[in-house]
């Protein structure tokens, strides 16, 4: 099956700092999408990318589909923005079965 | 338009005992898929259904676990006779059609078998 790898597995910021969190995949996609999961255990969605940019306020992605990795952007990143950041892809046509990586662990200190 | 609701957000059963976990989609989704993110880790599919239908149970261990999402209620997960490793956080997410499309998640249900 399709491996995903994210990096950096821990990441510690101040308040302010802006971060770029990395996920390579080892085969076509056809689903991309980021995640939060909060201190308390929430998924919540960030971004379904594919392909190219998208922005949303301090966040902002880009998947680069034909070299096989997407990076997201946190910008003058904020203590409520700790968590775990995962990367899910699809290789199939059918349905959204999300293969996980392992997130990268973000704490960003007042 | 809410969400996916997932209940109950805790359940706590004693080994040998069922946990049945419901998750109802959001509005207009049809597809459903559970997950589990064991303690320290990632994500893994467990299950993809369609209304009355498995489409794919690729991940779901092959003793004790089952899945329906019938014609009319929530999708149930069903584990049968628990175990300290089944001690997980399940989480259900949806989309609206089958194609390549966002899948949304629930808040999660927390599973402690003591």
């Amino acid at each position: 099956g399709i491996q995903v790898e994210q990096s950096p597995p821990d990441l510690i910021l101040q308040e302010g700092a802006n971060s770029t969190l990395r996920c390579n995949f080892s085969d076509s996609v056809n689903n991309l999408q980021w995640f939060h999961q909060n201190p308390w255990g929430q998924l919540i969605n960030l971004f379904y990318i594919p392909s190219g940019t998208k922005q949303n306020g301090r966040l902002s992605a880009t998947t680069v589909a034909t070299e096989r990795y997407s990076l997201l952007y946190i910008s003058s990143s904020q203590t409520t923005d700790s968590g775990v950041y995962f990367c899910a892809v699809d290789e199939g046509t059918s349905g959204s079965r999300l293969t996980f990586g392992e997130g990268t662990q973000l704490t960003v200190n007042p | 338009n809410a969400g996916v609701m997932q209940n109950p957000r805790h359940l706590v059963r004693r080994r040998g005992q069922e946990a049945r976990l419901r998750c109802s989609p959001m509005k207009g989704h049809s597809h459903v898929y559970w997950y589990r993110q064991l303690p320290e880790e990632g994500l893994k599919f467990m299950v993809y259904l369609q209304k009355e239908n498995i489409i794919d149970e690729s991940g779901m261990p092959k003793e004790r676990f089952s899945a329906e999402f019938p014609k009319e209620g929530p999708s149930i997960l069903r584990i049968q006779q628990v175990v300290r490793g089944d001690s997980a956080a399940y989480f259900c997410a949806s989309s609206p059609w089958g194609g390549n499309t966002e899948a949304f998640f629930g808040q999660g249900t927390r599973l402690t078998v003591v």
